[in-house]
């Protein structure tokens, strides 16, 4: 138990469907992000909020769309998604926004018909 | 951002001592060397995080030279449990941290 709690674990949806997962962390912080893990793959670093505002968005496509509405929820809604973006999709936080420790969620495995 | 460079994958034997080393000739003075471990189909978590010398908590240490180019982690008597990609990360208060290949470390009886 990290602190981060990510639903659905499991996400299955069709390209034209519209899905959001949702994060919450009950750890006081400032800084939440959203990394995206495909197979075999490094995490990619998708979105950074501090303080609910968005300070980073790192060539995302539009059809990942974030939302943090306080400093304890984000969200990533999701449309028209294609069969690549298949991937665990890894909610984190930390204190403030960089080098401290990051907490991450268990993640929301997405899979894309 | 620093960039890190680290092995791509280990081999051990349960009982053994482990020590991974990361590479960051571009370290700034402001940056932190943080590990993180992960299992498949979870998130990472975070090991230890360190500025410079050592630094020692119930799971690992973490060495760092004077010149902090580069660090080394150790795993005290691994076991098949540790089995894990391990993720060397630099940076300072400011940034979020960058994620590379990890170290596949894979423990065997």
């Amino acid at each position: 138990e990290t602190g981060v709690t990510q639903t659905p674990r499991h996400l299955v949806m069709g390209m034209t469907n519209k899905k959001s997962l949702k994060c919450e962390q009950h750890l006081g912080h400032n800084a939440m992000y959203w990394y995206k893990q495909s197979a075999k793959k490094p995490l990619e670093l998708m979105f950074v909020y501090s303080l609910e505002e968005r300070v980073e968005n790192n060539s995302v496509p539009s059809r990942f769309s974030p939302e943090c509405p306080n400093s304890s929820h984000l969200f990533l809604h999701l449309h028209t998604l294609q069969p690549e973006d298949s991937a665990l999709y890894l909610c984190a936080s930390s204190q403030d926004r960089g080098g401290n420790t990051i907490y991450f969620g268990e993640g929301s495995w997405l899979t894309v018909v | 951002l620093a960039k890190t460079t680290q092995p791509i994958s280990m081999d051990s034997y349960e009982g053994q001592e482990v020590n991974i080393t990361c590479s960051h000739n571009n370290i700034a003075t402001n940056d932190y060397i943080t590990w993180y471990q992960q299992f498949p189909s979870q998130g990472p978590r975070f090991i230890i995080q360190g500025y410079k010398t050592k630094v020692t908590n119930e799971v690992a240490s973490l060495f760092i030279p004077a010149d902090r180019k580069s660090s080394t982690l150790s795993l005290p008597r691994v076991s098949l449990s540790d089995t894990a990609v391990y993720y060397c990360l630099v940076g300072d208060m400011g940034t979020a941290l960058i994620f590379g290949k990890g170290t596949t470390l894979s423990v065997s009886s």
